[in-house]
Parts: C-alpha cells; structure tokens; sequence
C-alpha cells in the first residue's frame, strides 16, 4: 500500500513569510503527527491530529499550527517565519492515537534566509 | 519513559547479522520497546517492537531478555541500505504519540 506523503520536498521562504505544509497518511490511518527534525535539536514533536482533533502538542510558539481533514489528511502552517525554523517537518500516520508504531513520510526540507 | 543505552556506532559486514544492543534497565511492566532507523536525510522508519516475547517480522528480530532490562535488534543479513542510525526507544504504549530519539547506533555496513 502506498506510504506517507509529504508536499512540497523542498521549500525555500524568507523570513516573515508563512508556509502551509501538507501530509497524506497511509490509507486507514486516522491520526497524524508533525515533527520537526533539526542537526542541533533533533526530533522534536509538534502536534498529533485524530479524526480531525488535536490530541497532543508540542513545547512550539502559536506561530506553528495544524490541522486535520475529515478524509485524515493533515496540514501544518507555520506563519511568520524565523531563521531557526529551517528544518526537516516530518509527518507520521498510525492507525490509532498515541500509537507508536508510525510510519514517516520523506519530509519537507524547509530553508528560511 | 525509561532511559536508553545504545552503542554510539558499529559495523558489520554485508550479507552477515547486525546484531544492535539495547539496555533498559529501568523499563517498567507495561513498556514496549521499539526500534526505529534513520538512513541519512530520510523519514525515520519503523522496524519493529514488542513487550516481552521475541519478536520477527520481515525487515528484523528482536530478541528481549528475560528480565527485560536489555535487548537486541537483529537485521539477520545485512546490506548495504541497512546503513543508518538506529534508534531504541522504551514506551508506554497508546498513551502519547510524541516520539523522542536518543542518539541511537550508526550502524555501518560495509562491502
């Protein structure tokens, strides 16, 4: 079955500026979760969606947001943006909330100068 | 969520087993333990858990000691695209899905 979609792969913004990241998560799977992953941060979670609700949420500024999609697939904005929020933003699917066994997506490098 | 110890890095030679170890020694009775791998610039990628009883799927084994203080990941016939870091987590499972890595193992695999 086809895996965890990520668009766009790369993006390149300024700073100020707002993204709208977007997720498709593995046919059957309700819930999503953003993560960002940085070389100095490491994995860091952002937010989990199931069945169109927030679950979870991170330690990040109201400047990150998300939402979910009746048909499970989810987006993340991140509105004025800053230098250090260049990052990989990873999107996992799992088949329940809190369910650790997540399958990722290939991220969306994003680079903000 | 219970500390994990893992080795900083490894290798192996392809075509043989990866054997990676894992020790947690703090885990409580309703811990899973999951492994995880990361091949350089991808999604990190789910390979497989379990509680108490040894586990195999298609991509690994993975082997629990009997105390549940430590365990080993087991790639049975490692390739070249098995490099990467690979990371052990012990987790309640269901509760939260906000996954944390340590610094896990680099496991290289060499020809």
């Amino acid at each position: 079955k086809a895996g965890v979609t990520q668009t766009p792969r790369y993006l390149i913004k300024t700073r100020g500026q707002q993204v709208t990241l977007s997720c498709s998560p593995i046919s059957g799977h309700r819930s999503v979760s953003w993560y960002q992953q940085t070389p100095g941060q490491g994995l860091q979670f952002l937010f989990e969606y199931f069945s169109e609700t927030q679950r979870n949420k991170g330690n990040f500024p109201g400047r990150f947001s998300g939402r979910q999609f009746s048909n499970s697939r989810s987006e993340m904005n991140v509105s004025t943006l800053e230098l250090g929020d260049s990052a990989l933003y990873l999107c996992a699917s799992s088949f329940g909330t809190g369910d650790y066994e997540q399958y990722f997506g290939p991220g969306t490098r994003l680079t903000v100068t | 969520d219970a500390k994990t110890t893992q080795p900083p890095s490894m290798d192996c030679a392809e075509g043989r087993a990866a054997n990676l170890p894992c020790n947690h020694s703090t885990i409580s009775g309703n811990e899973y333990v999951y492994w995880y791998r990361q091949i350089h610039s991808q999604g990190p990628q789910y390979i497989i858990h379990g509680l108490k009883n040894n586990e195999t799927n298609e991509m690994a084994s993975l082997i629990i000691t009997e105390d549940r203080k430590s365990s080993t990941l087991i790639l049975p016939h490692a390739t070249l695209r098995d490099t990467a870091v690979y990371y052990c987590i012990v987790r309640v499972a269901r509760i939260r899905n906000d996954m944390r890595f340590g610094a896990g193992t680099r496991l290289t695999v060499k020809p």
